[in-house]
């Protein structure tokens, strides 16, 4: 079983909708979780840790659930500059970081 | 803003060769990672670095492989032996205490 799985969409939108990915684990002892945007051909770079009481920035807002071991990103009012690939991330105990495939997200004016 | 730095950006290298991929973390950063990325694959962690040892790696992350901080500023990545499936995208990142990985725009190696 992949240690994050997500799923790879294409997601295609228009500019201003809501969209929402999700993100699984399997290792119930996982520690830190964040998610990542990559442009093509660039370094992933930080959107946002995610924190167990969920956090919000700007338009961005975060979601853990430990239970079932699932992670959720919500973007409202999506803009044409926030079509890339959204990476999931979590760590373990160690130092130790595993990258979920990525949702590509495409935003049509 | 600090930034991690990669060098080169492109490196191309006949198979059998050793080739070294070089990073500088941020300056007070303490942990030190690679990471590869195969064209149209995901990101995958290669090995951790921490207290100048190895704290994590991976299965990719082979006797092939090694890492270094000679100077206590660079952090090298060697691949001893490099095969053709060695082609890809290497990031480097670095996390000070209590924060995130910050990624180098990262070495695109193309093994020939």
């Amino acid at each position: 079983r992949k240690e994050v799985e997500q799923d790879p969409g294409p997601f295609n939108v228009p500019e201003g909708a809501t969209v929402a990915f999700n993100c699984t684990y399997s290792n119930s002892a996982s520690q830190s979780f964040f998610w990542y945007r990559q442009d093509c051909r660039k370094e992933p770079k930080l959107l946002m840790s995610v924190y167990s009481s969920g956090n919000e920035d700007g338009r961005f807002t975060a979601q853990l659930n430990r239970a079932s071991q699932y992670i959720s990103l919500l973007i409202r009012d999506s803009k044409l500059s926030d079509s890339a690939t959204y990476l999931c991330v979590v760590s373990n105990t160690g130092n130790q970081f595993y990258f979920g495939t990525g949702t590509s997200l495409t935003v049509i004016p | 803003e600090p930034e991690v730095t990669q060098t080169p950006s492109h490196q191309v290298t006949q198979m059998g060769q050793e080739v070294i991929l070089r990073c500088v973390p941020i300056s007070n950063h303490l942990y030190f990672y690679w990471y590869r990325q195969i064209l149209g694959q995901k990101v995958e962690f290669l090995v951790s670095f921490y207290n100048n040892e190895i704290s994590e790696k991976s299965e990719i992350f082979d006797d092939q492989f090694s890492v270094e901080r000679p100077d206590g500023s660079n952090f090298t990545l060697k691949i001893r032996s490099t095969k053709l499936e060695d082609s890809a995208m290497y990031f480097c990142a670095s996390e000070g205490a209590g924060q995130p990985q910050h990624f180098g725009d990262g070495t695109r190696l193309s093994i020939l």
